[in-house]
Formats: C-alpha cells, structure tokens, sequence
C-alpha cells in the first residue's frame, strides 16, 4: 500500500511569489491535514479537509489556503510568500471513525530568499 | 496559549536504561494522546496511543501514561535502543479530530 506522497520534495522561491504544494494521501483515508513544521515551533497544525469540505483550521493568516479534490488529493497554496514562510510543510492523512493515529508523507522543504 | 508543553527540549539516555518522555496539556477536551517519532528529513511516524477514558498503553518496549487529573502525558522507552534518537512529538486529538502537537523533545540514546 503507498504511503502519503508530497510534490515537490524541495522547492525554493523569491519573496511575494505564490506556492502550490501536493499531496496523495493513502488510498482510502478521506481526511488530509497540513502542518508547519519549523524550528524550535514544532508542528503548527494548518488546516484539515475531509471529503472536499476544510472541517478545521489553524491560526494561520489568510494567505495560507487549502483544497481537496473529490479523489481525497489536497494541494495547499501560500501567497504573497515571505522570508519567514520557510519551513517544511507536512501532509498526513488518516481515517476518521477509527483509528486516531495519521500518516505522514515527508514534506516539502519551502525556501523562500 | 501553549496547550501542549514538553518542557525538555532534549533528553540523552544511556542505552538499555529507561527513556521517559513528558507531556503536559492545559485543557481536558481531548479524546486521543498519541506519540510520535520523528527523524530527520522524514515525516513523523506514529508510536502508540491512548483514549482518554485509559490510563495505561503498552505496546513492546512503549507505555504510555495518561494522568487526566494531572494532565500529563508521557511515554516510557525501555529498554531504550541507539534506534530510539529522534524527535519526539506528543499529539493530542479533540472528538472533531482536530490534533495538536507538542513542541517536541529530542531523544539522544548514547550507546
């Protein structure tokens, strides 16, 4: 069974550009979630979407959006990119109703210079 | 507001002793604590779990601790393993499923 899969796995962008990041979650996990993780903040919960509808979110400005296709992919955009949006952004996916436990894909690393 | 503390940052274990990693929360709302591990340049991976109506998970050489009146969590390794050294994050998941991760401590087992 494939695990979750982030595109790209690296990516480095100027300041005030936009950014659209990927992820498969495993085949029959509905719920997708995004994380930030930098250093010393741990993993800054984003937003979660679960059969195309975003059920929860994160204290993230608005330039942080998110989507999820009827195929459980999700893609998160960052706009108007800033010096301090360089992280590695994490997707996991899940089951909702039984087990609580996600699984993550590896991130994407987001440089923004 | 920090809902979720583990209050050190790093913590090194001679190998085969016992590796106890703490948790401690600020609201009783939560209905799953989880662990997970973490190593560099890879997603976290989930460790072990406990509902909030338990006290106690064990899984081979992880437990984990739940003192609801406390509100602390926390995992013991034993005996802890070279393999072991990584981040630890605990995770703790509201009824909307809604998760909230600690700041996470790194775990250095000295062979």
């Amino acid at each position: 069974k494939a695990g979750v899969t982030q595109t790209p796995r690296y990516l480095i962008k100027t300041r005030g550009q936009q950014v659209t990041l990927s992820c498969s979650p495993i085949s029959g996990h509905r719920s997708v979630s995004w994380y930030q993780q930098t250093p010393g903040q741990g993993l800054q919960f984003l937003f979660e979407y679960f059969s195309e509808t975003q059920r929860n979110k994160g204290n993230f400005p608005g330039r942080f959006s998110g989507r999820q296709f009827s195929n459980s992919r999700s893609e998160m955009n960052v706009s108007t990119l800033e010096l301090g949006d360089s992280a590695l952004y994490l997707c996991a996916s899940s089951v909702i109703g039984r087990a609580p436990e996600a699984f993550f894909g590896q991130g994407t690393r987001l440089t923004v210079v | 507001d920090q809902q979720v503390k583990q209050n050190s940052p790093s913590l090194s274990v001679q190998e085969g002793r016992i590796s106890i990693l703490n948790c401690d929360y600020t609201n009783s709302m939560f209905d799953y604590f989880l662990w997970y591990k973490k190593y560099p340049a890879e997603g976290p991976t989930f460790l072990i779990s406990i509902s909030s109506i338990k006290d106690k998970n064990e899984d081979g050489r992880f437990t984990v601790f739940l003192n609801k009146s406390a509100k602390h969590l926390s995992l013991h390794i034993v005996p802890s393993q070279p393999g072991d050294s990584a981040v630890y994050f605990c995770a703790l998941q509201t009824s909307y499923d809604k998760v909230i991760f600690g700041p996470g401590t790194s775990l250095s087992v000295i062979p």
